[in-house]
């Protein structure tokens, strides 16, 4: 069956550190990968998303994600992180075979001065 | 871009109504799905709709119907609120089941 992993629910960063966020999927095929971001009190809004091509995927608010095939794995990075960043965060995977779609059960980002 | 609106951002009803909460679209998208979120239970869906009208449970239908009159409006329906359907409803859209979903803002709903 198709899963998501997030294995970090809660992380904790200075301002101005870099961030690191996992996700690790099973899936028999290449899926397509998505990362959401969640303010409080706010819907998911689309940080990027990997269909094919180049395996380094760049996306809004200074956010990339690196797709590694061996891994199972679609890292969310970013070089320098801002106190606006502190959010949530959710991995997806859709399932193009399937027609499915799932969702990590998201990591929670805290900035600290 | 893409515009998903929930037709309200906080409810509150009591015990045993019947509640509606609309969802509109702005992409002519085939596909719409209504998720509930809860603390520690991360998103799960509790319906979706593909191909317009083409109806499908999610993980979690009990308590709950969906409808969809036009292309563009996508209503998701507590038949008899109950107090553990407290929560965060979110509607989203998409072109495909497995390609990007597009998020309204939200519907916290809370039943006393």
């Amino acid at each position: 069956a198709q899963s998501v992993t997030q294995p970090d629910i809660h992380i904790t960063v200075s301002e101005g550190a870099s961030l690191e966020l996992r996700c690790n999927y099973s899936y028999g095929a290449t899926p397509y990968l998505f990362w959401y971001v969640q303010s409080p009190g706010q819907g998911l809004q689309l940080l990027l998303k990997y269909f094919s091509g180049d395996t380094l995927v760049q996306g809004i608010k200074g956010f990339e994600a690196e797709f590694k095939r061996s891994q199972s794995s679609f890292n969310l990075r970013k070089p320098s992180v801002h106190w606006s960043d502190a959010a949530e965060y959710f991995c997806a995977v859709g399932a193009p075979t399937g027609n499915q779609f799932y969702f990590g059960t998201g990591t929670s980002l805290t900035v600290i001065p | 871009d893409v515009k998903v609106t929930q037709s309200s951002r906080y409810l509150v009803k009591r015990t045993g109504e019947k509640v509606f909460l609309e969802c509109v679209q702005d992409m002519d998208h085939e596909n719409m799905f209504w998720y509930r979120q809860d603390p520690g239970l991360g998103l799960r869906l509790i319906y979706f709709l593909y191909d317009v009208k083409m109806k499908e449970k999610g993980d979690i239908p009990e308590g709950y119907s969906v409808s969809r009159e036009k292309k563009e409006r996508f209503s998701l329906i507590l038949e008899s609120a109950s107090t553990n359907q407290t929560s965060m409803y979110l509607c989203a859209t998409g072109l495909a089941g497995a390609d990007t979903q597009y998020f309204g803002p939200g519907t916290r709903l809370t039943v006393l």
